[in-house]
């Protein structure tokens, strides 16, 4: 079974501090993703990554990077938090299938 | 106009019920389809591949319309635990899949 972990289930950060969200997928995918999702807007991509080192921005890249530095695990880094990215984010990793396999999230709460 | 269109229900269905989902995609260069599934508060998972000369499995058929740009999810004597947001994904490029917002179920006994 592919396995998509993510460092938090839940975080609690406050307004300007640096945030950094980890996923780590055990399946050799060559591709991985981030996700934020919020009521009413659905799924929306932050970043992707289809190799080591290499990063493409989504749909709403805007107030995040992201690191890929080994195959296994990419991170996403929010530089200075803000309110309006309280949100669930998720990761997601994919191999030849395309089929997207998903971390269980993160619920992040920037007060 | 979203790249991926769902209605977002909700549908409320007694248990034994049939019920469809569309969804239509606007990119006719799109390649592979999905569904998922994704339960209260958490991770969205595989339901099943949409191919293009429709599957099924079990209770749970899906259909492609490369004319009419949409696909759709049939759900045959509906279960509780049917009860979900089920989104449809569509890929462009390997790997990368586009969303629409979910069809909410909830089955009721």
């Amino acid at each position: 079974d592919v396995k998509v972990t993510q460092s938090s289930r839940y975080l609690v950060k406050r307004t300007g501090e640096k945030v950094f969200l980890e996923c780590v997928q055990d399946m050799d995918h060559e591709n991985m993703f981030w996700y934020r999702q919020d009521p009413g807007l659905g799924l929306r991509l932050i970043y992707f990554s289809y190799d080591v080192k290499m990063k493409e921005k989504g749909d709403i890249p805007e107030g995040y990077s992201v690191s890929r530095e080994k195959k296994e695990r990419f991170s996403l880094i929010l530089e200075s938090a803000s309110t309006n990215q309280t949100s669930m984010y998720l990761c997601a990793s994919t191999g030849v299938q395309e089929t997207q396999y998903f971390g269980p999230g993160t619920r992040l709460l920037v007060l | 106009r979203k790249e991926v269109e769902q209605d977002p229900g909700p549908f409320n269905v007694p248990e034994g019920a049939t019920v469809a989902f569309n969804c239509t995609y606007s990119n006719s260069a799109s390649q592979s389809f999905f569904w998922y599934r994704q339960d209260c508060r958490k991770e969205p998972k595989l339901l099943m591949s949409v191919y293009s000369s429709g599957n099924e499995d079990g209770r749970f058929t899906a259909q492609l319309n490369r004319a009419s740009q949409y696909i759709s999810l049939l759900i045959r004597d509906s279960k509780l635990s049917d009860s979900a947001t089920y989104l449809c994904a569509v890929n462009r490029h390997a790997g990368k899949s586009t969303f629409g917002d979910g069809t909410t179920l909830t089955v009721k006994p």
